[in-house]
């Protein structure tokens, strides 16, 4: 698998976007981008992913840009609950998910 | 949907004892789980894949003989964690597909065990 880079930590204000890069310099034609949190104490929330195209859900938009090299989450309106550690991950089809440091994202009001 | 539940959430148990640990996926068939392991403070290693009716490929450092996997249906993933030792106290997560692919793993939340 690709590695990827994070930020160690990030502070956002409720109710305004968060924007979590992530570089996969290293990225197959083949991995994809899945993005995944993690609050306290939990497992692992799945939030989205994708191989070349923007996309969005009702949690989140991933922007990827055109060579593959990195990749933005973009959470819209950050609320409390979105305070969490968010895992930027490459995978290849069918394989195994391997977890890097993530992004510890701490929303204030 | 694709839902995955784990049992217990909680455990404690004696040095030198066994514990087991279920993770059920609720409304879906998993060919493939994956356990992992998470210390404080530290990210998800991931300790072995379990497919279906055939033996648990363990990540590299992990002892097949201590943590025994069996996949006996596709509903169905348990981790034995045998003759436990304090150094085992940690966070085990198990996960699973639903349809294989590029398809998102959705993972249990959790099982923290305490070993005293």
């Amino acid at each position: 698998d690709a590695k990827t880079t994070q930020p160690p930590s990030m502070d956002c204000a409720e109710g305004r976007a968060a924007n979590l890069p992530c570089n996969h310099s290293t990225i197959s034609g083949n991995e994809y981008v899945y993005w995944y949190r993690q609050i306290h104490s939990q497992g692992p929330q799945y939030i989205i992913h994708g191989l070349k195209n923007n996309e969005t859900n009702e949690m989140a938009s991933l922007i990827i840009t055109e060579d593959r090299k990195s990749s933005t989450l973009i959470l819209p309106h950050a609320t409390l609950r979105d305070t969490a550690v968010y895992y930027c991950i490459v995978r290849v089809v069918d394989y195994k998910l391997s977890f890097g440091a993530g992004t510890t994202v701490t929303v204030r009001a | 949907g694709a839902v995955v539940s784990q049992h217990p959430s909680r455990v404690i148990c004696k040095s030198g004892t066994s514990v087991k640990i279920e993770c059920r996926s609720l409304d879906f068939q998993a060919t493939t789980m994956f356990w992992y392991r998470q210390f404080p403070k530290q990210s998800l290693m991931l300790m072995a894949t379990s497919n279906e009716g055939s033996k648990a490929t363990y990540e590299q450092g992990v002892e097949k003989d201590k943590f025994l996997i069996n996949h006996a249906s596709l509903t169905l993933s348990t981790l034995t964690v045998t003759s436990a030792h304090p150094e085992d106290s940690s966070f085990y997560i198990c996960s699973a597909t639903d349809r294989g692919g590029n398809s998102p793993l959705h993972f249990g939340n959790g099982t923290r065990l305490t070993v005293t």
